[in-house]
């Protein structure tokens, strides 16, 4: 069975501070991966999505990148938060497009 | 780009009512339409979805209603039960590699015992 895993669960940053956010992958190879951001209790906003190793599409910019340094790992970064930037990042994978999204638990992210 | 509406943005519920959360789309290329439920404290989760060439879709107690010339949808849930509280999401997506998968703003149901 494949799952996906987040991390860290929540941070508290300070403005103009670095960010690394995580997700794994397992039991699952190539599959389409996305980070989504989602304010409180709104809608789900698409940044990135990534069809292969190495390979990343900016869907809005928000002065965040991500990579995939390896075929079951996205990573979403900043080197300076800023106070927007706080909200939920939600990580999911899918087969290919236009299929199911499946979602990590999410990480936290409150910007002071 | 696609755009995605839903209404209403909440309900109230009694245990047992039946609910209609309604969802419109803007980009006729989008294909592939799936919903999501976001439980307080857990993940988002698939509920059920429905692809452009078809009209209608029933698992257990979720009926999904979509027309393709209007582009709308609309999810119908009986019998609800205090454990359906959640937000639900409806989203668009296209079959094409830009695989963007658009969502629309949300409904917060609550059911009361």
């Amino acid at each position: 069975a494949q799952t996906i895993h987040q991390w860290p669960v929540a941070e508290i940053k300070a403005v103009g501070s670095p960010l690394s956010l995580g997700c794994t992958i397992k039991g699952k190879s190539s599959p389409n991966l996305y980070w989504y951001w989602q304010a409180t209790g709104g809608t789900l906003q698409q940044l990135f999505y990534s069809i292969t190793v190495g390979q990343v599409e900016s869907v809005v910019q928000l002065n965040l990148s991500a990579s995939r340094p390896k075929d079951d790992q996205f990573i979403l970064s900043t080197e300076k938060l800023l106070l927007s930037h706080s909200g939920f990042y939600l990580c999911a994978w899918s087969l290919n497009s236009g299929n199911t999204l499946y979602f990590g638990e999410g990480s936290r992210l409150i910007v002071v | 780009g696609e755009q995605v509406e839903q209404l209403p943005s909440s309900l109230i519920v009694q245990e047992g009512a039946s609910v209609l959360i309604n969802c419109s789309y803007t980009d006729s290329a989008s294909v592939y339409f799936p919903w999501y439920k976001q439980e307080p404290g857990k993940r988002l989760q698939f509920i059920i979805d429905i692809r452009s060439n078809m009209e209608r879709k029933q698992t257990q107690r979720l009926t999904l209603l979509f027309d393709k010339k209007t582009k709308h949808l609309s999810l119908h849930i009986t019998a609800t039960q205090p454990g359906d509280s959640a937000i639900y999401f409806c989203s668009a997506s296209t079959t094409s590699n830009t695989n963007k998968v658009v969502f629309g703003t949300g409904t917060r149901l609550q059911v009361l015992p």
